[in-house]
């Protein structure tokens, strides 16, 4: 596709609830992040694949979210028994090369609301 | 642990006027640095990139510098316009780590 893309672009939950966030990176590209962005604070970086493969886990917030790429393209992170805390926009980004340090694009974010 | 610091963290420029928004971390060992902007709702657009070996780059009417060694860069925007109107973040770049600054929130009267 032309950009990344991200669906749902906006999801209200309640507490508790388990909810999937998906990205789709620019074709071709074999690296893809998964940021946060929440009220009044600045991007928190969560993870990012290598291919199919996450080399650090270690910005995950805690063991309710856990993420996957499959066929070194789409990627779902997933938030099990949401809570408030968890609100935020969860941004997506891909890049060329599978290192963080290239250039990368974002997604236009998923819009997160935990009740 | 790397801090990104973005000063200041709001800015209100007539249209025209040329501006300079600055970003400072604390580790200088970086990779690169990022600058970005975001509109409201929407995503990251990434504006430039700078390698640590580079000392600026340029595209159009923006221009970033690196000084690696104070740890420090600089995003200069000639001629204002309503439309440069968003929020500009940094981004640091060391390890398999990316660290993002609070960001700048430049408005642009017409």
């Amino acid at each position: 596709g032309a950009g990344v893309s991200q669906s749902p672009s906006n999801k209200v939950t309640e507490k508790g609830k388990d909810v999937e966030l998906r990205c789709d990176p620019i074709s071709g590209h074999t690296a893809l992040y998964w940021y946060r962005q929440s009220l009044g604070q600045g991007l928190e970086f969560l993870i990012y694949f290598q291919g199919n493969s996450a080399p650090d886990k270690s910005g995950l917030p805690s063991d309710r979210f856990s993420a996957e790429r499959t066929g070194g393209s789409v990627s779902t992170l997933t938030i099990q028994r949401t809570q408030q805390e968890d609100s935020a926009v969860y941004l997506c980004a891909s890049s060329l090369i599978g290192t963080i340090v290239n250039e990368q694009f974002f997604g236009p974010g998923t819009r997160l609301t935990v009740l | 642990k790397q801090e990104v610091t973005q000063i200041p963290a709001a800015l209100s420029v007539p249209e025209g006027e040329n501006l300079v928004l600055n970003c400072s971390f604390t580790d200088s060992a970086i990779y690169n640095l990022q600058w970005f902007r975001q509109d409201p709702g929407k995503g990251l657009t990434s504006l430039l990139l700078i390698q640590s070996s580079q000392r600026e780059q340029t595209s159009g009417r923006l221009n970033a510098s690196l000084d690696k060694s104070s740890g420090r860069s600089t995003l200069y925007i000639a001629a204002s316009q309503p439309g440069d109107s968003a929020t500009y973040l940094c981004a640091v770049v060391n390890n398999n780590d990316m660290r993002f600054g609070a960001g700048t929130r430049l408005t642009v009267k017409p």
